[in-house]
């Protein structure tokens, strides 16, 4: 079974700094993926970044990067010069990729509520 | 514009009563999945469909069902059944391979009265 742990429920940080959100996952799948996933307040889930189990490179989205060490199954968010609107509840996820085509069970972490400050 | 469509927004609902919420998609999306989200909490798994008129229980399945008529359509509908109904649900979808990367629609609350 999959497993996400991300143990910081909330974080304050000033408005143009850079912030990590911390995600460790557990999974005996030897290939998967780790999603980001930004929640507003509105509700909306709304998807960030991916990053796969065999990619030899971090992921970056624009001002989003996925700090992805896989011996220590971490995988934490990085969000660069961060702005007000970033101000939202962060979750990170994982899907086995399993050769079987079709729908794939995503599991979720708790979630970090980031709060940036002007 | 491509994506998904929730409706309704808010939803009331008396003890008892069985209420069906909407989910419709434009991506060609093969795969359907709903979600329970509780106050504070991350997603679970209601159910989740691969193709038209199949469908599999995820982890909180109990006092909820679905069906899967077309390939755009994902209704899910609370029955009595459902113990604790009051919740925030989401819809997503996605390809059935590949990064399997969901996408999601706006949600709707349910509150019971």
């Amino acid at each position: 079974a999959q497993k996400i742990t991300q143990t910081q429920p909330g974080m304050f940080v000033q408005e143009k700094e850079a912030v990590t959100l911390d995600c460790t996952y557990d999974t005996s799948d030897p290939s998967y993926g780790l999603f980001w996933y930004k929640q507003p307040s509105s509700g909306e889930m709304i998807f960030l970044i991916y990053q796969g189990s065999y990619d030899q490179q971090n992921a970056t989205e624009g001002r989003y990067s996925l700090n992805f060490q896989k011996a220590r199954k971490s995988a934490n968010l990085v969000i660069s010069a961060s702005q007000l609107g970033d101000s939202a509840m962060y979750f990170c996820a994982m899907i086995p990729r399993r050769r079987i085509q079709g729908a794939q069970k995503l599991v979720f972490g708790q979630g970090t509520r980031l709060t940036i400050n002007p | 514009d491509g994506g998904i469509t929730q409706s309704p927004k808010y939803l009331f609902r008396k003890e008892g009563q069985n209420v069906t919420l909407s989910c419709e998609q434009n991506l060609n999306h093969d795969a359907m999945y709903w979600y329970r989200q509780d106050p504070g909490q991350g997603l679970r798994l209601i159910y989740y469909s691969q193709i038209v008129n199949d469908f599999q229980k995820g982890d909180i399945a109990e006092g909820y069902s679905v069906s899967r008529e077309k390939k755009e359509s994902f209704p899910l509908t609370v029955t009595s059944a459902q113990k604790n109904p009051t919740a925030f649900y989401l819809c997503a979808s996605s390809v059935a391979g590949g990064r399997y990367t969901q996408y999601f629609g706006p949600g709707t609350r349910l509150t019971v009265l």
